[in-house]
């Protein structure tokens, strides 16, 4: 049972192009969304996160993007840089006042190329 | 990130033997979390604890593991009897608050030979 979904394992994208990646969720439960970065041998970094009350939001080259009917979330880099190579995980939280837990996507490698 | 200190980073036991992996969380946070990401897979929740106290382990297997957060020193995440299975890396997070983003450690992989 797969609540989070990121269905594209793998994205390659040219330096100074857009990067997209994208994330889906079926609990209407979540009241929080958050990407995550990272690299091999490393524990995953924070990178942008939104609440469900907005549909946007934006920090630097980082946008990510909510639509609550769709259930589908996506996050935008742009330009892309080679050093934004590593692992993306979509996590989404689930807060029941007492709780919260992260149910994370099964990450999407992203390769930035020169 | 950094702030998050688990150790060890590497751990190699062998089948049958006791796990013991620790965290410490950020200065100021007294909420941890442990995941666990299995080859190819995502992070998987695990354990949610405050100080003394368990608060959501809906993902612990119900046998061989057991975590614990006590009132001094880090949290500690146990698994008994290990099997070939518990191979994976295992992260921990901390947050201030329940609210607040959660920041991760650089996990420790586990080997079960």
């Amino acid at each position: 049972d797969q609540q989070v979904k990121q269905n594209s394992p793998s994205l390659s994208v040219q330096e100074g192009r857009i990067s997209i990646l994208n994330c889906d969720y079926t609990n209407s439960m979540f009241d929080y969304f958050l990407w995550y970065k990272k690299y091999p041998a490393e524990g995953p970094t924070f990178l942008i996160s939104i609440s469900s009350i907005k549909d946007k939001n934006e920090d630097g080259r980082f946008t990510v993007f909510l639509n609550k009917s769709a259930k589908h979330l996506s996050l935008h880099i742009v330009p892309s840089q080679p050093g934004d190579s590593a692992v993306y995980f979509c996590a989404a939280r689930e807060y029941t006042g007492t709780a919260s837990k992260l149910t994370f996507g099964t990450g999407t490698r992203l390769q930035v190329t020169l | 990130n950094a702030g998050v200190m688990q150790n060890p980073r590497h751990l190699v036991r062998r089948r049958g033997q006791e796990a013991r992996l620790r965290c410490s969380p950020m200065k100021g946070h007294s909420h941890v979390y442990w995941y666990r990401q299995l080859p190819e897979e995502g992070l998987k929740f695990m354990v949610y604890l405050q100080k003394e106290n368990i608060i959501d382990e809906s993902g612990m297997p119900k046998e061989r593991f057991s975590a614990e957060f006590p009132k001094e020193g880090p949290s500690i995440l146990r698994i008994q009897q290990v099997v070939r299975g518990d191979s994976a890396a295992y992260f921990c997070a901390s947050s201030a608050d329940i609210q607040t983003e959660a920041f991760f450690g650089q996990g420790t992989r586990l080997t079960v030979v």
